[in-house]
């Protein structure tokens, strides 16, 4: 299948830095990226979806402002956390659709970002 | 509004087989697929269903009905690196998946 990446897969910052996630579709051009979050022993929260060349669409209750994806190119998406607080710290997912054949989402390995 | 609905933890025994049921509701139906998520990791890709009936791949199957709106995934021969959670999500006319809570699945010896 086709592969996903993610850098970092784990980032330690203190309060109030900004942090930067990127996601890259290795082998596959992905004109729709997806960003999630998910908290221990729950399911995966969409955040975001990220189209090539235009903004971003932001599920209800995610701040704009404060996850800030950059949709740069057909293999790359990133997002980044402005200002981060503890309440921030979480897992975050990406994903990239393939439209051949099946419209899959292939996922990244996740970051796991801790905020002290 | 849509929903996916899949029990939230079961229990099986190593060697033995066990079948995770998923029922939607949503808008517009593209395909159903099936994840596999370790604790810690992202979920990784088990199956996809488009067409009813049964797709076998290996120890795991996945079953789709249009008409009830359901799906189950089956798991022969379990082994305890089986223990995992289980996603179902549904591609929905806007192409977008729907995701299901997911069931955490645990292997006893």
């Amino acid at each position: 299948g086709a592969v996903v990446s993610q850098h970092p897969s784990r980032v330690i910052c203190k309060s109030g830095t900004s942090v930067k996630i990127e996601c890259r579709s290795l082998d596959f051009q992905a004109t729709t990226m997806f960003w999630y979050r998910q908290f221990p022993k729950q399911s995966l929260m969409l955040m975001a979806t990220s189209n090539e060349g235009s903004k971003a669409t932001y599920e209800q209750g995610v701040e704009k402002d404060k996850f800030l994806i950059n949709h740069a190119s057909l293999t790359l998406s990133t997002l980044t956390v402005t200002s981060a607080h503890p309440e921030d710290s979480s897992f975050y997912i990406c994903s990239a659709r393939d439209p051949e054949p099946e419209n899959e989402q292939f996922f990244g390995p996740g970051t796991r970002l801790t905020v002290l | 509004g849509q929903n996916i609905d899949q029990p939230t933890e079961m229990t099986a025994t190593e060697g033995a087989i066990v079948q995770i049921n998923c029922t939607y509701q949503t808008s517009g139906f593209n395909g159903l697929f099936w994840y596999q998520q370790h604790a810690g990791e992202a979920p990784t890709f088990l199956s996809y269903n488009v067409l009813d009936g049964l797709e076998e791949k290996g120890r795991f199957s996945s079953f789709l009905s249009r008409s009830k709106g359901y799906s189950y995934l089956l798991l022969k021969e379990l082994q305890m690196k089986d223990s995992a959670s289980y996603l179902c999500a549904v591609l929905d006319s806007n192409y977008q998946l729907i995701w299901g809570a997911g069931t955490k699945l645990i292997i006893k010896p």
